[in-house]
């Protein structure tokens, strides 16, 4: 069956670090991915995406790597900052072209950064 | 311009009741998706709306159900509560092509 998992419950890092957030899939058929950011009392935020026929996607201090040969994402935030202490997840939907009408989430990951 | 609105923000029920919850997406964003989210199960679809029609619907039981207007404003409606039904409800919109979704802040269902 289709899964979206994260490798790690919890990320620590220092203000101004590089963080990398990696996210494994399991559905080969997937073909667009995304990150969102969810911070306490707020609903998940975009981040970036990207589909599958790209394999790196940079936006403003965030890049998504896409590894469609082992089904890996990773985010990474460059120079991270107190406000990117947040939980963070990444889905996947597996509806191949045309609407992405249903998202599959992982279980999302916290990120907290130390001062 | 304005996201999405969820209403109530909070809410309280007991077992047995049912609850209907609100979304208004953003301006011209024809597609809705509802979410539950759980500590322990995570971020859950539960179905998609685009143009009023169900596009798409989860795993869940049939007490849940939803509908869209013709304005794509959608409310979904969960019958016969259980307390496994405490829980974040997200509504997201999404212009209905291959976009990412806009989500909104939730409504905080908690069922006594």
């Amino acid at each position: 069956g289709e899964s979206v998992g994260l490798h790690l419950p919890t990320l620590s890092v220092q203000e101004g670090d590089n963080s990398i957030i990696n996210c494994a899939y399991s559905n080969s058929a997937s073909d667009y991915f995304i990150w969102y950011k969810q911070e306490s009392g707020k609903g998940p935020q975009f981040i970036i995406d990207i589909r599958s026929n790209m394999d790196k996607r940079q936006g403003q201090r965030v890049t998504v790597l896409l590894n469609k040969t082992v089904k890996h994402l990773s985010l990474q935030i460059a120079a991270t900052q107190p406000g990117d202490s947040a939980v963070y997840f990444c889905a996947e939907n597996g509806q191949g072209t045309g609407a992405n009408s249903k998202l599959t989430f992982g279980k999302g990951i916290t990120l907290s950064v130390r001062p | 311009k304005a996201g999405v609105t969820q209403t109530p923000r909070y809410l309280i029920k007991t077992r047995g009741q049912q609850v209907t919850l609100s979304c208004s997406p953003i301006s011209g964003h024809r597609s809705v998706s509802w979410y539950q989210q759980t500590p322990g199960q995570g971020l859950q679809f539960l179905f998609e709306y685009f143009s009023e029609t169900q596009r798409n619907k989860g795993n869940f039981p049939g007490r849940f159900s939803g509908r869209q207007f013709s304005n794509s404003r959608s409310e979904m409606n969960v019958s016969t509560l259980e307390l496994g039904d405490s829980a974040l409800y997200l509504c997201a919109s999404s212009p209905g092509t291959t976009h990412g979704y806009t989500f909104g802040s939730g409504t905080r269902l908690t069922v006594v």
